[in-house]
């Protein structure tokens, strides 16, 4: 069936560091591409998407990049800060209605 | 501000019980997903729902249903709680598809 891979599982970066979390999809149709945040205790919040018409995507301290050749997108958080600490899931659209997730990244932000 | 909410946050259970998970959300959104979280698998979807009384399965549903009677609430139920259906259980809704889904803060159900 229609996948996605998330790499890495944990990622631990210096406090003011960039971080750089990595997806691919198996489903050449996938046209939509969001990322959430989940922090301890709540449901996952949309922090960024990107549509397959475009290749990149910024929002203040937080890009996405989309290769729909390859098959893979990125998330790059700069300069990052304490409260970035949680954990990211990717995920990918699947036909009309569905989005398929990752397996999710735990992020920690070193003091 | 969409608000999804979940009837309970923490919910223990017997194995063989009926169990029913209950979400609304107030934003007059079309679409309803249900899912679960366990840990080092992400989030599977087990049903979703496009239209009052309308459900499609999605990647895991043996052991579950729904009930869509009204927009705004989307009801799991397990027929027949195991242990292996200990679990975060998660709903969300959204406007349209495929478009930014706004979850709730989550069930945690354990079955005993």
């Amino acid at each position: 069936g229609e996948n996605v891979e998330q790499h890495p599982s944990t990622l631990s970066v210096q406090e003011g560091d960039s971080a750089v979390i990595k997806c691919t999809y198996s489903d050449s149709a996938s046209n939509y591409f969001p990322w959430y945040k989940q922090e301890l205790g709540k449901g996952p919040q949309l922090i960024i998407d990107i549509r397959s018409n475009v290749g990149e995507k910024k929002d203040q301290r937080i890009a996405v990049t989309l290769n729909k050749t390859a098959k893979h997108f990125s998330l790059h958080i700069t300069e990052t800060q304490p409260e970035d600490s949680a954990v990211y899931f990717c995920a990918a659209s699947i036909g009309d209605d569905k989005i398929i997730f990752g397996k999710g990244t735990r992020l920690h932000i070193l003091p | 501000d969409v608000k999804v909410t979940q009837s309970s946050r923490y919910l223990v259970k017997r194995t063989g019980e009926k169990v029913f998970l209950e979400c609304v959300q107030d934003m007059d959104h079309e679409n309803m997903f249900w899912y679960r979280q366990d840990p080092g698998l992400g989030l599977r979807l087990i049903y979703f729902s496009y239209d009052v009384k309308m459900k499609e399965k999605g990647d895991i549903p043996e052991g579950y249903s729904v009930s869509r009677e009204k927009k705004e609430r989307f009801s799991l139920i397990l027929e027949s709680a195991s242990t292996n259906q200990t679990s975060m259980y998660l709903c969300a809704s959204s406007l349209d598809t495929p478009d930014e889904q706004y979850f709730g803060p989550g069930t945690r159900l354990t079955v005993t």
